[in-house]
């Protein structure tokens, strides 16, 4: 069965520096990988999406994600932190198949300081 | 956006209860997929389905039941409401061909 690990449940940091969230994940082939983003009060929002090809995948809001297979990891980045990037981040893998259910972690709650 | 809505937004409702709670979408999409999200717990697949009247059971499905008698509406229901299924849920859908989902704004449920 595949799982997910964010081990960081909250993390702080300044407006304007750099970012990197945690994800390991427990699968037995090569899985799919997503971040998703929830403000509060809202839905979920697709940041990325890991399929195959180039480990290291962009998305949206200046946001970056690296594959690295040895690890088990799929680490989501951001070079300069905005105020508007305090949220809840949900790190997910899928097995690979159209339709196929997601598993997520357990989410990191991320606080920006003015 | 992903064109799906849910109804009600918020409930609240006494133990004992039935409820449903609706997901409709305006996409057409195959897969359905009902969440509960819970704090430390992430979010937790409760019931999906990958067409109308095909529907199967999710990690934490006990107390629930799904229909989905349209494409567009995927029913969720709680026979008899417990306070263990306070809870913010959530829809989310995918197309044949893709692998990501997409969500609704959510639901939020108080059982009393």
């Amino acid at each position: 069965a595949q799982s997910v690990t964010q081990p960081d449940i909250h993390i702080t940091v300044s407006e304007g520096a750099s970012l990197e969230l945690r994800c390991n994940y427990s699968y037995g082939a090569t899985p799919y990988l997503f971040w998703y983003v929830q403000s509060p009060g809202q839905g979920l929002q697709l940041l990325l999406k890991y399929f195959s090809g180039d480990t290291l995948v962009q998305g949206i809001k200046g946001f970056e994600a690296e594959f690295k297979r040895s690890q088990s990891s799929f680490n989501l980045r951001k070079p300069s932190v905005h105020w508007s990037d305090a949220a809840e981040y949900f790190c997910a893998v899928g097995a690979g198949s159209s339709g196929d259910k997601l598993t997520f972690g357990t989410g990191t709650r991320l606080a920006v300081r003015p | 956006d992903a064109g799906i809505t849910q109804s009600p937004r918020h409930k609240v409702t006494e133990t004992g209860t039935p409820v449903t709670l609706r997901c409709h979408q305006t996409e057409n999409h195959r897969y359905m997929y009902w969440y509960r999200q819970d704090p430390g717990h992430g979010l937790r697949l409760i019931h999906y389905s990958y067409g109308v009247k095909d529907t199967d059971k999710g990690e934490v499905s006990d107390g629930y039941s799904v229909s989905r008698s349209k494409t567009e509406d995927f029913l969720l229901t709680l026979e008899s409401a417990t306070s263990s299924q306070t809870s913010v849920y959530f829809c989310a859908i995918n197309s044949k061909g893709a692998y990501e989902q997409y969500f609704g704004p959510g639901t939020r449920l108080t059982v009393t």
